[in-house]
């Protein structure tokens, strides 16, 4: 079955605390992407990657970071987890960046306490 | 800037039919989407226009103006199952950036 798996799909931290959110995608989409979802606001992109090793900053990507060493894996990483970044992440990927539609993982709650 | 408007919420009837508008400002055109969201859940595709006029696909359809930078998703024949926030999206078409709305919160009673 063509997916996004991503994972855990709720998570509770402290402040400070490193945390890492897997992405990994079966249909060897070559773009992937992290948003954030706040309530009241649109999608927020974080980081985006185009193919593997390319990856650039989206609208919001202070205090986080992304690695692209495989094509199907992209993992979110918090070095210094603070709590304005709770919030539901979702992990997207698509066959490129001009593609029609974005496939979602199932997303992850973060709360930094 | 770069802004998409659409409303918070709605409320519809069952087996009636809706109409969620979404209206953008944005410095390039390259195509709109909608999504789907029931609560707690991953956004799903519905639909994709690029140029004017109205695409249908079975209950959904969704109708585009560029001149205008308006939008609507028509939904028919309401089901229960529809109480979900639809979001609209935009391509901007300096760098395929997707711009993403706020989100429409439908409710459906029966």
């Amino acid at each position: 079955e063509a997916q996004v798996t991503q994972n855990p799909r709720y998570l509770i931290t402290v402040t400070g605390k490193k945390l890492t959110v897997t992405c990994s995608q079966n249909m060897n989409h070559e773009y992937m992407s992290w948003y954030r979802q706040d309530p009241g606001l649109g999608l927020r992109q974080i980081y985006y990657s185009m193919n593997v090793e390319v990856t650039d900053k989206g609208d919001v990507p202070e205090g986080y970071k992304v690695s692209r060493k495989e094509k199907r894996n992209f993992p979110l990483i918090l070095e210094s987890p603070s709590p304005n970044q709770t919030s539901l992440y979702f992990c997207a990927s698509s066959r490129d960046r001009g593609g029609e539609k974005l496939f979602f993982g199932s997303g992850t709650q973060l709360s930094v306490l | 800037g770069q802004n998409i408007d659409q409303p918070t919420e709605m409320t519809a009837t069952e087996g009636a039919i809706v109409q969620i508008n979404c209206t953008y400002q944005t410095s390039g055109f390259n195509g709109l989407f909608w999504y789907q969201q029931h609560a707690g859940e991953a956004p799903t595709f519905l639909s994709y226009n690029v140029l004017d006029g109205l695409e249908e696909k079975g209950r959904f359809s969704s109708f585009l103006s560029r001149s205008k930078g308006y939008s609507y998703l028509l939904l028919k024949e309401l089901q229960m199952k529809d109480s979900a926030s639809y979001l609209c999206a935009v391509r901007g078409r300096s760098n395929y950036q997707l711009i993403w709305g706020a989100g429409t919160k439908l409710i459906i009673k029966p």
